[in-house]
């Protein structure tokens, strides 16, 4: 089975600073998915950016972008020139290939904006 | 894409009621999946509902606890039995479209339960 591990409960960044989310995970496949989801107050699910384990090139969506390292297992968020409205909880999320859409989801990380 | 409505968006029960949650989606779907979120806590996967079949229940989930029907190709039910303090929690449903790596996930609004 696959596990998602995120070890940062809480973090914070200022107004239009820099701040990186960390993700490990544990699988024993070669293919997969791995996602990042926002999850403001309003609780509805949304996604911010998706890799594939398949392709080496960093996914990059706007302000935000990964690093994914393979070989580590790691997979962590950069969030760029961040605003108030990214202040939510994130969770790093896997998916295996021909799941369906099946989600694995790390513990989650608060992250406060302050202006 | 798929839009998912679900309710109630929230409720308080009495212990020992049962409460059935609904979500029905804008589109026709194979899978549906049920997600427990407990405080502060990430989202666990409850089932995989699938049409014309039983849904499949995780290591740790029950059918008497959690019964889950599945009518149809759009909608979908999950029903919290015989509830506990120990069951408060947001229960989201969520399903997918697409295939391969277009496959993504949508997820209803969740409700949050309080169990008194």
């Amino acid at each position: 089975a696959q596990t998602v591990t995120q070890s940062q409960p809480e973090m914070s960044v200022q107004e239009a600073e820099t701040v990186t989310l960390s993700c490990t995970y544990d699988t024993s496949e070669s293919d997969y998915y791995l996602f990042w989801y926002k999850q403001p107050p309003s609780r509805q699910m949304i996604l911010v950016i998706r890799q594939e384990a398949y392709k080496q090139q960093n996914a990059t969506e706007n302000r935000f972008s990964v690093n994914f390292q393979k070989a580590a297992k790691s997979f962590s968020l950069k969030i760029s020139d961040s605003q108030l409205g990214d202040a939510a909880m994130y969770f790093c999320a896997y998916r295996s290939v021909g799941s369906y859409g099946k989600l694995t989801f790390g513990q989650g990380t608060i992250l406060t904006v302050h202006p | 894409s798929a839009v998912i409505s679900q309710k109630p968006s929230r409720d308080i029960c009495q212990r020992g009621t049962s409460l059935t949650i609904q979500c029905q989606v804008d589109s026709q779907v194979t899978m549906m999946f049920w997600y427990r979120q407990q405080p502060g806590q990430s989202l666990t996967l409850i089932a995989t509902a699938n049409q014309g079949s039983e849904a499949t229940y995780e290591s740790g989930f029950v059918i008497d606890k959690f019964p889950i029907s599945r009518p149809n190709l759009t909608f979908s039910t999950l029903t919290v039995s015989n509830m506990s303090p120990e069951d408060s929690s947001i229960y989201l449903c969520s399903t997918s479209t697409g295939q391969g790596w277009n496959t993504e996930a949508f997820f209803g609004q969740g409700t949050r339960l309080t169990v008194v």
